[in-house]
């Protein structure tokens, strides 16, 4: 069974650095997608970036970025240039063949102005 | 409508009682995906529908809990006899196509059930 894992509960960083948030995970498949998903205190749930296990060339969005590592199967996302509407829980999550996003834990992320 | 809608937003009821949460997907979505978020956590899957058939119910906890999507649109996930431990954040995603991964997962606000 695929599992996601993310060993940072808290991180926090001053406004306009960049953090480094981990996840790796675990799968027999070579073909899935990796996800990156924010949660803010109003629990929505927000794609902030996705990667597909094919592609190489790591997935960017605007100031984020990840660095996809697919032997290593490590999945990291880099904030640049943090905000304060940046601080949420941030969860890394797994679709491979069936239909299930597989999440992990979470971090919490903490901006400090 | 504009996004996914999931009512009621709160839900509290005693133990023991059956409770019925409504998922409205964007319109022409044909995947309607169930998830469960205890707080602290991450999501767990609890069901997958494909139009009107329930493609995928191996989340489901117990026999407690049940779903449908009876015209491929609205969806209800029922639980029967509730227990405190059901207590948790029940989320509601659609997407267009019937793989997640190839496009973007619509997440509604979830419904945030309490049992006493």
């Amino acid at each position: 069974a695929q599992t996601v894992t993310q060993s940072q509960p808290e991180m926090s960083v001053q406004e306009a650095e960049t953090v480094t948030l981990s996840c790796t995970y675990d799968t027999s498949e070579s073909d899935y997608y990796l996800f990156w998903y924010k949660q803010p205190p109003s629990r929505q749930m927000i794609l902030v970036i996705r990667q597909e296990a094919y592609k190489q060339q790591n997935a960017t969005e605007n100031r984020f970025s990840v660095n996809f590592q697919k032997a290593a199967k490590s999945f990291s996302l880099k904030i640049s240039d943090s905000q304060l509407g940046d601080a949420a829980m941030y969860f890394c999550a797994y679709l491979g063949s069936n239909y299930q996003l597989i999440w992990g834990a979470g971090t919490k992320l903490i901006i400090k102005p | 409508g504009a996004g996914v809608s999931q009512s009621p937003r709160y839900k509290v009821t005693k133990r023991g009682q059956d409770v019925a949460l409504r998922c409205d997907p964007i319109s022409g979505h044909v995947s309607l995906y169930w998830y469960r978020q205890a707080l602290g956590q991450g999501p767990e899957f609890l069901t997958y529908f494909n139009y009107e058939a329930q493609q995928d119910k191996s989340g489901l906890p117990n026999d407690r809990f049940s779903a449908e999507r009876p015209e491929g649109s609205i969806s209800t996930l029922t639980i029967q006899r509730t227990e405190q431990r059901d207590s948790a954040m029940y989320r509601c995603a659609s997407s267009w196509g019937s793989r997640a991964g190839n496009e973007k997962l619509f997440f509604g606000s979830g419904t945030q059930l309490s049992v006493l």
